[in-house]
C-alpha cells in the first residue's frame, strides 16, 4: 500500500525557516517524481514544487522561487522541502504527492495527509 | 486568482447528473491533459480523473471527464450524498519554464 507521511510543520515567525519531510513507503520511491502542493486555510490547492526521480529536474512556483528548496534522499525514501524567509501567505497545509506517469502525461496519484505550517508573529 | 477557472459552487439532488466546468488557455488545457481531484471535507485530495477521461482503479464509473479545446468538464451521474466535496481541475502549463496549475475549486452540495 502506497503511503506518504508528512512531518515538520508547526508555528514559525515571519522570516523564519522550516524543513518539511515526507516519508514514502509501499512503492519504489526512487522511480517516481514527487511534488509539494499546499492549501491555505479555506482556500484552494496551489502547486509548490516538483522534483524528478533522480533530482535532475526541479521546478518551483513563482510564489516560492528563491525561498524554498525541494530535495530528496532515495536511500531514505524521503522527500524534503526547505522553506526559508517564510511569509504570512505561506501559511497552509502542505501535502506531498506522488507523480504518476501514464505515457506522456502525469498526475498526482497519491497524496499524504498533509502537515500544517503556520507563519505568524 | 486561479489560472484555471471553475464555478465556485454546484448542486444537485440525489440521482441527478451534474457537471463542473474548467476553463483554461492554450498553454495549459489547450496543450496538455486535464486531471480532476476530489477533496472530501477534512481530508487530503484524491485523484478522480486523469488524462482527461481516465478513471483510476476504484473510482465509480458515475464519474467521467472530457476535454475540448481549452476547456474541460467533470460529470457526475447518479449523484449520491457522499459525492459532496470540493472538486479541482489541474493541468500542466507550458509557460514560464513549466508549472502545474489548478482551478479554484468547485464545492458540490447534494441537496
Amino acid at each position: 500500500e502506497v503511503q506518504l507521511v508528512e512531518s515538520g510543520g508547526g508555528l514559525v515567525q515571519p522570516g523564519g525557516s522550516l524543513r518539511l519531510s515526507c516519508a514514502a513507503s509501499g512503492f519504489t520511491f526512487s522511480s517516481y517524481s514527487m511534488n509539494w502542493v499546499r492549501q491555505a486555510p479555506g482556500k484552494g490547492l496551489e502547486w509548490v514544487s516538483y522534483i524528478s526521480s533522480s533530482s535532475s529536474t526541479i521546478y518551483y512556483a513563482d510564489s516560492v522561487k528563491g525561498r524554498f528548496t525541494i530535495s530528496r534522499d532515495n536511500a531514505k525514501n524521503s522527500l524534503y522541502l526547505q522553506m526559508n524567509s517564510l511569509r504570512d501567505e505561506d501559511t497552509a497545509v502542505y501535502y506531498c504527492a506522488r507523480d504518476g506517469v501514464v505515457g506522456a502525461t502525469s498526475h498526482f496519484d497519491y497524496w499524504g495527509q498533509g502537515t500544517l505550517v503556520t507563519v505568524s508573529s | 486568482q486561479s489560472v484555471l477557472t471553475q464555478p465556485p459552487s454546484a448542486s444537485g439532488t440525489p440521482g441527478q447528473r451534474v457537471t463542473i466546468s474548467c476553463s483554461g488557455s492554450s498553454s495549459n488545457i489547450g496543450s496538455n491533459t486535464v486531471n480532476w481531484y476530489q477533496q472530501l471535507p477534512g481530508t487530503a485530495p484524491k485523484l478522480l480523473i486523469y488524462s482527461n477521461n481516465q478513471r483510476p482503479s476504484g473510482v465509480p464509473d458515475r464519474f467521467s471527464g472530457s476535454k475540448s479545446g481549452t476547456s474541460a468538464s467533470l460529470a457526475i451521474s447518479g449523484l449520491q450524498s457522499e459525492d459532496e466535496a470540493d472538486y479541482y481541475c489541474a493541468a500542466w502549463d507550458d509557460s514560464l519554464n513549466g508549472h502545474w496549475v489548478f482551478g479554484g475549486g468547485t464545492k458540490l452540495t447534494v441537496l
